[in-house]
């Protein structure tokens, strides 16, 4: 079975710290994908990677970014965490192709305070 | 713009009878369509998901779902609800010209009742 790890189910940190969000898949997939779910807005996507050191802007970049040294690990980071990034993060991989289904994490809940 | 609805907040439905969760989608072209299930404190799991060819598609734990391509739905389906199917559903499209990224639906939570 496709495994996704995400480093911590619940994190809470102060208004301004730097937070990394480390996420590591054990199936060599080359897509690899960070979400943010809030309610009522469903799954929203921030950034994902195509392969190692690649990267593109998904739907809310802003406040973010990321990195892909290994083909496994993807990491989102929060340069400067606000209150508005209160949310629960999701990381994701896939297979290349159209047709292929992702698998997530098990989720990230993260609250700044 | 591409986009997914899910009608429906809530769903209740009383164990034993089936259940149906809405989804519609506006998107160019021929779309992929998957359905993801959340349960409390985790992650998405993969339902089903419609390609091509027959447009009932049969996915995990007695679920199905039918796409139609007039009315732009893909409604997910089961004959028998169980209490254990209580959970948030999600729908998502995968537009072709989107690569590999997917829009997901708001999300309807789903009550089984005994």
């Amino acid at each position: 079975d496709v495994k996704v790890t995400q480093s911590s189910r619940y994190l809470v940190k102060r208004t301004g710290e730097k937070v990394f969000l480390e996420c590591v898949q054990d199936m060599d997939h080359e897509n690899m994908f960070w979400y943010r779910q809030d309610p009522g807005l469903g799954l929203r996507l921030i950034y994902f990677s195509y392969d190692v050191k690649m990267k593109e802007k998904g739907d809310i970049p802003e406040g973010y970014s990321v990195s892909r040294e290994k083909k496994e690990r993807f990491s989102l980071i929060l340069e400067s965490a606000s209150t508005n990034q209160t949310s629960m993060y999701l990381c994701a991989s896939k297979v290349t192709g159209l047709n292929t289904e992702a698998f997530f994490g098990q989720g990230t809940r993260l609250t700044v305070v | 713009a591409q986009s997914v609805a899910q009608p429906e907040d809530q769903v209740n439905v009383a164990e034993g009878n089936p259940l149906t969760v809405k989804c519609t989608y506006s998107v160019s072209g021929n779309p992929y369509l998957f359905w993801y299930v959340q349960y409390p404190n985790r992650g998405l799991q993969f339902l089903l998901k419609y390609i091509t060819g027959d447009n009932l598609v049969k996915g995990s734990y007695g679920f199905e779902a039918e796409f139609n391509k007039s009315q732009t739905s893909f409604h997910l389906k089961k004959p028998s609800a169980l209490v254990s199917d209580s959970a948030l559903y999600f729908c998502a499209v995968r537009p072709m010209e989107y690569g590999n990224k997917l829009v997901f639906g708001a999300g309807t939570i789903l009550r089984v009742k005994s």
